[in-house]
């Protein structure tokens, strides 16, 4: 399997619930970023956290990274219709001037 | 002003053709890259530059080839398109060498190979 799996794959809640979705990967890193796609889009930057950080705090988005599980998580609080997109974990390889490396993304509905 | 941009937005060509798609980026940024989307939205890293320089390129095939005229362009080259090059193609780039950096993506490239 890939490096940088979420899950779960689609993920369908309420306006104004939370939505949480987990990332997993399985080589070291030096950071991990968050990033959302919205339908037919590129990719915009959401949240990066080093690999010596815990948990991050963006708005209404809290990341958190455990490194000895290999594992972050993207919560996003009081979800709104627009927050309906798919979001990828990325990381980097460490080193040089490597391209990120994406999970396969979970897809986020907001039903309003 | 848009920071990276791609054209075309849309492709639709005929195998065998060769074609080529165009980023531009207006940030200033040293490293650009193409990744691409699959139909499962599996997004996979083709080829990065930095100062004009490949410095990766992964297993892709070799009819595809990057060009950058500039350090705020790296067009994507395809000979002999084939079925299975149908994807997004996305454009990114980042202030310097070295991925612990914010990537700025283009809107993408839709191609479709008939």
């Amino acid at each position: 399997s890939q490096q940088g799996e979420e899950d779960p794959q689609a993920l369908s809640i309420q306006e104004g619930e939370n939505a949480t979705m987990n990332c997993s990967y399985k080589t070291s890193i030096n950071n991990l970023q968050w990033y959302r796609q919205n339908s037919g889009r590129g990719l915009v930057h959401l949240i990066l956290i080093r690999s010596n950080e815990r948990e991050k705090h963006s708005g209404r988005l809290r990341v958190t990274l455990d490194t000895s599980k290999k594992s972050s998580s993207l919560l996003i609080t009081a979800s709104r219709a627009a927050d309906t997109a798919s979001y990828f974990c990325a990381t980097d390889a460490g080193g040089g001037a490597d391209g990120l490396t994406f999970g396969k993304g979970t897809h986020l509905i907001i039903q309003p | 002003d848009t920071a990276v941009s791609q054209t075309p937005k849309y492709l639709v060509t005929q195998m065998g053709n060769d074609k080529s798609i165009k980023c531009e980026q207006n940030l200033g940024h040293d490293t650009m890259y193409w990744y691409k989307q699959d139909s499962k939205k599996f997004l996979k890293i083709m080829f990065s530059y930095n100062n004009k320089e490949l410095i990766i390129n992964e297993t892709v095939p070799n009819r595809f080839s990057p060009k950058s005229p500039d350090k705020a362009h790296l067009n994507l080259h395809i000979n002999s398109l084939e079925l299975g090059d149908s994807a997004v193609y996305f454009c990114a780039s980042s202030p310097n060498a070295g991925s612990s950096e914010t990537q700025y993506f283009g809107p993408g490239t839709r191609l479709l190979v008939l």
